[in-house]
């Protein structure tokens, strides 16, 4: 079946540390993917997102995410943390191109220590 | 970016009523939006595809007569909980594409059923 999973549930780092939460896909073809932060009291919002073309790509607040095709992966990456970094992470994948249709991972907690 | 508000944000109803939740497009139209639902510490699960003009169309297990979608016009949708049950209390996000793949996210509506 077709799904998207984050080992990680929780994670804690310290600030200034760098961060990488792995987001792993099941799916035959490449999907159009995505990892969003959803903070208390506020929607989710797009960190980026992959369709194709350069592999490597960089998003808001510092963050950026490499696709690995041959690993079905689409880890996010942060080189320093900030304490405002603290939130919940989802990977989330558009199976049928640009549908619209979401779906998500289990979702990675990130706690910062000071 | 463009903006999806939902209302209300919170909402508290006694077993066997009926709430109504909206999702509005703020500055751009949305012919399709989307419901989420979330429960503590898990991911979204999507339930549904509103379409502005027709039918909503369901996920599999999602029951229609208990989730009634309306989407009435481009910039609104609703979800309105019939016959609610304390099991039906979750966190509600709305989702509706304002173009370049990106779908954007209400804050969320917590429904709990007393």
């Amino acid at each position: 079946a077709q799904s998207v999973t984050q080992p990680d549930i929780h994670i804690t780092v310290s600030e200034g540390a760098s961060l990488e939460l792995r987001c792993n896909y099941s799916y035959g073809a490449t999907p159009y993917l995505f990892w969003y932060v959803q903070s208390p009291g506020q929607g989710l919002q797009l960190l980026l997102k992959y369709f194709s073309g350069d592999t490597l790509v960089q998003g808001i607040k510092g963050f950026e995410a490499e696709f690995k095709r041959s690993q079905s992966s689409f880890n996010l990456r942060k080189p320093s943390v900030h304490w405002s970094d603290a939130a919940e992470y989802f990977c989330a994948v558009d199976l049928s191109g640009n549908t619209g249709k979401l779906i998500f991972g289990q979702g990675t907690t990130l706690q910062v220590k000071p | 970016g463009a903006v999806v508000s939902q209302h209300p944000s919170w909402v508290i109803c006694k077993s066997g009523t009926s709430v109504k939740i909206e999702c509005r497009s703020l500055d751009f139209q949305a012919t399709t939006m989307f419901w989420y639902r979330q429960f503590p510490k898990q991911s979204l699960m999507l339930m549904a595809t509103s379409n502005e003009g027709s039918k909503a169309t369901y996920e599999q297990g999602v029951e229609k007569d208990k989730f009634l979608i309306n989407h009435a016009s481009l910039t609104l949708s609703t979800l309105t909980v019939t016959s609610a049950h304390p099991e039906d209390s979750s966190f509600y996000i709305c989702s509706a594409g304002g173009g370049s793949y990106e779908q954007y996210f209400g804050p969320g509506t917590r429904l709990t059923v007393t």
